[in-house]
């Protein structure tokens, strides 16, 4: 059974950082693409950033480009999300998703940037 | 970025019924494969996305039959037969062809 189990999210203060976990089980975790997926507040899903199998390539969107980066241990079978300088607009449940469709999701975990 | 655009937005419907949702996109979702990656999600109350539809009309294991896409190009349409209690949540369509991956703004069904 494929299972995505994210981790680390908190509430920090806008301009800090943190560092979000994805760990996977149940497939070849360096067979697949990953995504971090986010979804602030009674909102809709915002695509946040994508990493290749290998972890060589990464793609992010225009909000978080230069402030969060994308990172895998394969041996781990683990994903990252390291999140710096973070707004109050970063406020968010972050999902992990495996592959570019999204066939599978975690549970989510909650990131709140307040002062 | 490629704007997905579903309609409705809230999508009233009594149960056993059929429900309609759309979603267009401002672009073209054939990739250079061949491939159209338009894929369907449900988000009931509480919970995760759960994807239901892969490139526009293939269902995902353990999704009922009475769940169904359809479309080309731009245009795309999931359908649900005769709608049960369990399939209240948000719908959204969501484009895997263009960077970035974008989402449409997705559609509450609820019970009349």
């Amino acid at each position: 059974e494929v299972q995505l189990v994210e981790s680390g999210g908190g509430l920090v203060q806008p301009g800090g950082s943190l560092r979000l976990s994805c760990a996977a089980s149940g497939f070849t975790f360096s067979d697949f693409q990953m995504n971090w997926v986010r979804q602030a507040p009674g909102k809709g899903l915002e695509w946040v950033s994508l990493i290749n199998a290998a972890g060589s390539t990464t793609s992010y969107a225009d909000s978080v480009k230069g402030r969060f980066t994308i990172s895998r241990d394969n041996a781990k079978n683990s994903l990252y999300l390291q999140m710096d300088s973070l707004r109050d607009e970063d406020t968010a449940v972050y999902y992990c998703a495996r592959e570019r469709q999204m066939g599978y999701w975690g549970q989510g975990t909650l990131v709140t940037v307040s002062s | 970025d490629v704007v997905m655009a579903q309609s409705p937005l809230s999508l009233p419907v009594t149960l056993g019924q059929p429900a309609s949702i759309s979603c267009k996109s401002s672009q073209s979702l054939v990739y250079s494969d061949g491939n159209t990656y338009l894929n369907w999600f449900q988000q009931r109350p509480g919970q995760s996305p759960r994807r239901l539809i892969y490139k526009v009309s293939n269902r995902d294991s353990g999704v009922p039959d009475r769940f169904s896409g359809s479309g080309s190009g731009i245009d795309f349409t999931l359908k649900i037969s005769r709608v049960e209690a369990e399939d209240v949540g948000v719908y959204y369509c969501m484009q895997g062809t263009h960077w970035p991956l974008t989402f449409g703004q997705g559609t509450k069904l609820e019970i009349k």
